[in-house]
């Protein structure tokens, strides 16, 4: 099966601006998970969704916001960019067996660098 | 407020060396804990996890301890080599729901040849 895909890769944008990133899970996976990667706090769960529906969020600004689609695949947006908002952007996707634990497979990430 | 506590920053051991990776968490409800292996330019991928059932799984070179009474647990490198050279995540959620996975901030080991 073909891993957790993201796109775009990189991506350079200034302040003020939005950016929308795009995810796709491996192929059944219906839960998609975001994370934002930075040096100083590490790894920091954005929000979940699942079947469409957001169903874990963390603490961030209400500038992220994401969404997903009947395909399970996913979007993330940040709107009004902030220079701390560069950070290397994960996408996780995961199934859920009965009985068992949700592993999350990621992505190779997003970098986004705001001037 | 950071649930998982995770040290040293950063190790560099040689070739054939056993690095330690410590963790400790506060939320006494975690019962999953594993920990993520990322190379640069890659995401994390798990490499190893443990539930409070036992106090040890190995698999492979990879040896995972765990201390409920002490909310710590522990990943060993068995005869570490330089393609072990990574950030490596220690990691804590509950078992078998949706919750998210809560993160310590990682661990750059360097294995010299």
């Amino acid at each position: 099966k073909a891993g957790v895909t993201q796109t775009p890769r990189y991506l350079i944008k200034t302040r003020g601006q939005q950016v929308t990133l795009s995810c796709s899970p491996i192929s059944g996976h219906r839960s998609v998970s975001w994370y934002q990667q930075t040096p100083g706090q590490g790894l920091q769960f954005l929000f979940e969704y699942f079947s469409e529906t957001q169903r874990n969020k963390g603490n961030f600004p209400g500038r992220f916001s994401g969404r997903q689609f009947s395909n399970s695949r996913s979007e993330m947006n940040v709107s009004t960019l902030e220079l701390g908002d560069s950070a290397l952007y994960l996408c996780a996707s995961s199934l859920l067996v009965a009985g068992g634990q949700e592993t999350q497979y990621f992505g190779p990430g997003t970098r986004l660098l705001v001037l | 407020q950071q649930q998982v506590k995770q040290s040293p920053q950063s190790l560099i051991v040689q070739k054939g060396g056993i690095p330690i990776i410590n963790c400790a968490y506060e939320n006494t409800a975690f019962d999953y804990f594993p920990w993520y292996q990322q190379f640069p330019g890659k995401g994390p991928a798990l490499l190893i996890a443990i539930r409070p059932d036992v106090s040890e799984k190995k698999e492979g070179r990879f040896t995972i301890s765990f201390n409920k009474s002490a909310k710590q647990f522990s990943l060993h490198i068995m005869d570490s080599q330089p393609g072990d050279s990574a950030t490596y995540f220690c990691a804590a959620s509950k078992f078998g729901g949706s919750e998210k996975l809560v993160f310590g901030k990682g661990t750059k080991l360097t294995v010299n040849p």
